[in-house]
């Protein structure tokens, strides 16, 4: 089967810094994304990880260990505009390229 | 930049009505695919396509979805008789290589009634 397991949601506040962890159980593994989606819209590509180790991007830093099936995304100097659900998601390039995406982590940023 | 193009960006057909959402894709992307999100729940992929012809498909996918690309720019998804429970955002996506560079349209909003 397949399994993404996140968070529901999260609170933190303005400047501070917040991690959104994700652990992973799938049939296949290409890749790890994470994707930022405000309320109504579509997904919005934010970083991923191929490789163990850490890529960072901007304010967005995302962590992957693929032999613990643990990824987490580091958000710096929190925003307002960055109150979204945070989607956690594993590609799979052998089964046509399909993201298998987890529930999302409603994050809340607070003044 | 580059965006998917997605119409209608609301629909509301009755029970048992046929729908076709369409999509222009990112006109050098080779992938196309689609996902549904059911209002509150994870974003679920339904088909993947590529050079012309299905590549993936989840079980949500069944004999009453249908894709086509009938030319070089449009991408339609058909759902034959729609059931309630297909009331759902629906993602149309493109990439260039698979699961890396993923762009999604705006969605459509299906409400079955």
């Amino acid at each position: 089967g397949q399994n993404i397991d996140q968070p529901t949601e999260m609170t933190a506040t303005e400047g501070a810094i917040v991690q959104i962890n994700c652990t992973y159980q799938t049939s296949g593994f290409n890749g790890l994304f994470w994707y930022q989606q405000h309320a109504g819209e579509a997904p919005t590509f934010l970083s991923y990880n191929v490789l163990d180790g850490l890529e960072e991007k901007g304010r967005f830093s995302s962590f992957l260990s693929r032999s613990k099936g643990y990824s987490y995304l580091l958000l710096k100097e929190l925003q307002m505009k960055d109150s979204a659900s945070y989607l956690c998601a594993v590609g799979i390039y052998n089964q046509g390229g399909k993201l298998i995406f987890g529930q999302g982590t409603e994050l809340s940023v607070k003044p | 930049e580059p965006e998917v193009t997605q119409t209608p960006s609301h629909q509301v057909t009755q029970m048992g009505q046929e729908v076709i959402l369409r999509c222009v894709p990112i006109s050098n992307h080779l992938y196309f695919y689609w996902y549904r999100q059911i209002l509150g729940q994870k974003v679920e992929f339904l088909v993947s396509f590529y050079n012309n012809e299905i590549s993936e498909k989840s079980e949500i996918f069944d004999d009453q979805f249908s894709v086509e690309r009938p030319d070089g720019s449009n991408f339609t998804l058909k759902i034959r008789s729609t059931k309630l429970e297909d009331s759902a955002m629906y993602f149309c996506a493109s990439s260039e290589r698979g699961s890396w560079g993923y762009t999604f349209g705006s969605g459509t909003r299906l409400t079955v009634v």
